[in-house]
């Protein structure tokens, strides 16, 4: 079974830093281009950084600077670092899988963790 | 920035059609994918490539694109239908993914 599972997400202070990871199974992860996306309560949806399968990076200019995703390919796991982190940032951050293998960006998304919830509050 | 822009909210009664729409300067280029999401679940693709319906989607979910335009079109909706749907996209340099603001569909 295809699955994604999000873990790290806590109460973290304006300024902090938090460190999730997705635990990914049941596909060739390497094969896949994979993202973060984030949805804070009663609002959209909101694409936050993606790595491609040679490791190339993309982040939108809310958090370009602050938030750093990696893979570890050998571990099947995907990171997201954030630092210096905002109250904007409260959110539940889901990791997303490509829809289809070397798809270059541009096939979107089709296997979704549950979520991890990062709340960022004095 | 890059912006996708979605109507707020969609109703319609059971057994009706369903339209929500997506403009994006960069769409005439780029897909649109669409995604459901029903109170506190994970969101699921049910239209990927402007008009590919993933497995397992029922087949009165429908895409099209037309300039810069996408629709989804759910043919027939039903009460399970419910929730929000929101189109995505990359700008037209695909370095940027962009969600719409998302549209609330209400069948009653």
């Amino acid at each position: 079974e295809v699955q994604l599972v999000e873990s790290g997400g806590g109460l973290v202070q304006p300024g902090g830093t938090l460190r999730l990871s997705c635990a990914a199974s049941g596909f060739i992860f390497s094969s896949y281009d994979m993202y973060w996306v984030r949805q804070p309560t009663g609002k959209g949806l909101e694409w936050v950084s993606g790595i491609g399968t040679a490791g190339d990076t993309h982040y939108p200019g809310s958090v370009k600077g602050r938030f750093t995703i990696s893979r570890e390919n050998a571990k099947n796991s995907l990171d997201l670092q954030m630092n210096n982190l905002r109250a904007g940032d409260t959110a539940v951050y889901y990791c997303a899988r490509a829809a289809l293998p070397y798809c270059g960006g541009d096939c979107g998304m089709d296997v979704w963790g549950q979520g991890t919830t990062v709340t960022v509050s004095s | 920035s890059y912006e996708l822009t979605q109507p707020p909210s969609v109703s319609v009664s059971p057994g009706q059609t369903a339209r929500i729409t997506c403009s994006g300067d960069a769409l005439p280029k780029k897909y649109a994918f669409w995604y459901q999401q029903k109170s506190g679940q994970a969101p699921v693709l049910v239209i990927s490539e402007d008009i590919e319906r993933p497995s397992g989607i029922p087949e009165r979910f429908s895409g099209s694109k037309s300039g810069t335009m996408a629709t989804l079109t759910i043919s027939g909706a039903q009460v399970e239908d419910e929730g929000d749907y929101y189109c995505y996209s990359t700008d037209s340099n695909s370095n940027l993914w962009v969600f719409g603001g998302g549209t609330k569909l209400t069948v009653i």
